[in-house]
């Protein structure tokens, strides 16, 4: 199994707090991305990077932001967490044409 | 952008088969596939690249439709295993950094 983690895997938080994710890597990989993930909706990309300080907006980012200052860890961080915001959010990593998930965040937003 | 997927959700018995089907309205680079247990992580299945040819995974394979931007995952004599949901994932020309994934098909196979 490819090396990802992800921390918290749950947390519950207030509307209007700061709310950081880390996503964790093993294998050395340039590519990682952070999707959330809710009914209806499938997995949609918030933000990516490919590589150390070097990131881009996905389908969703308004609300987030991510830092990426090691090859290893990707943060994404809710400024101001809303209750739209409640959702499953993983990470993920790219190498040899397929993405390797992490194991996901529960994030609820009250 | 987001790839359509049908069915929203397919019912099986052991031993039947299924086609799930993926659609883009964008020309594509490639298109992955990865099935979801419930309160798991994705997996992937299989990757189809453009120019390439079909793909199998135990009795799992899949088409990519160039000219029409569209994917299918034939599921053959499903067993119970099988079951969850299932992403289509596509990599757009011009945009091969990143995937796209359509809604999900959900898979339930029962004895």
């Amino acid at each position: 199994d490819a090396g990802i983690t992800q921390s918290p895997r749950h947390k519950v938080t207030e509307t209007g707090t700061p709310v950081t994710l880390r996503c964790h890597q093993t294998e050395n990989h340039r590519y990682m991305y952070w999707y959330r993930q809710d009914p209806g909706h499938g997995l949609r990309l918030i933000h990516y990077s490919y590589g150390v300080k070097d990131t881009d907006k996905g389908e969703v980012s308004d609300g987030y932001s991510v830092s990426r200052s090691k090859t290893e860890d990707f943060l994404l961080t809710l400024e101001s967490a809303t209750s739209s915001q409640t959702s499953v959010y993983f990470c993920a990593i790219s190498g040899n044409n397929e993405q390797f998930f992490g194991p996901g965040t529960r994030l609820t937003v009250l | 952008q987001q790839p359509v997927q049908s069915p929203q959700a397919v019912i099986l018995r052991e031993g039947e088969d299924a086609v799930i089907n993926c659609s883009s309205s964008k020309a594509l680079y490639s298109v992955h596939w990865y099935r979801q247990k419930h309160g798991e992580a994705p997996v992937f299945l299989m990757i189809l690249l453009k120019g390439g040819e079909q793909k199998g995974h135990e009795k799992i394979s899949a088409s990519f439709n160039e000219k029409k931007q569209q994917s299918s995952l034939y599921l053959t004599a499903s067993q119970l295993s099988y079951s969850g949901t299932y992403f289509c994932g596509t990599e757009i020309l011009g945009a091969t950094d990143k995937l796209i994934f359509g809604t999900g098909t959900r898979l339930q196979v029962f004895p």
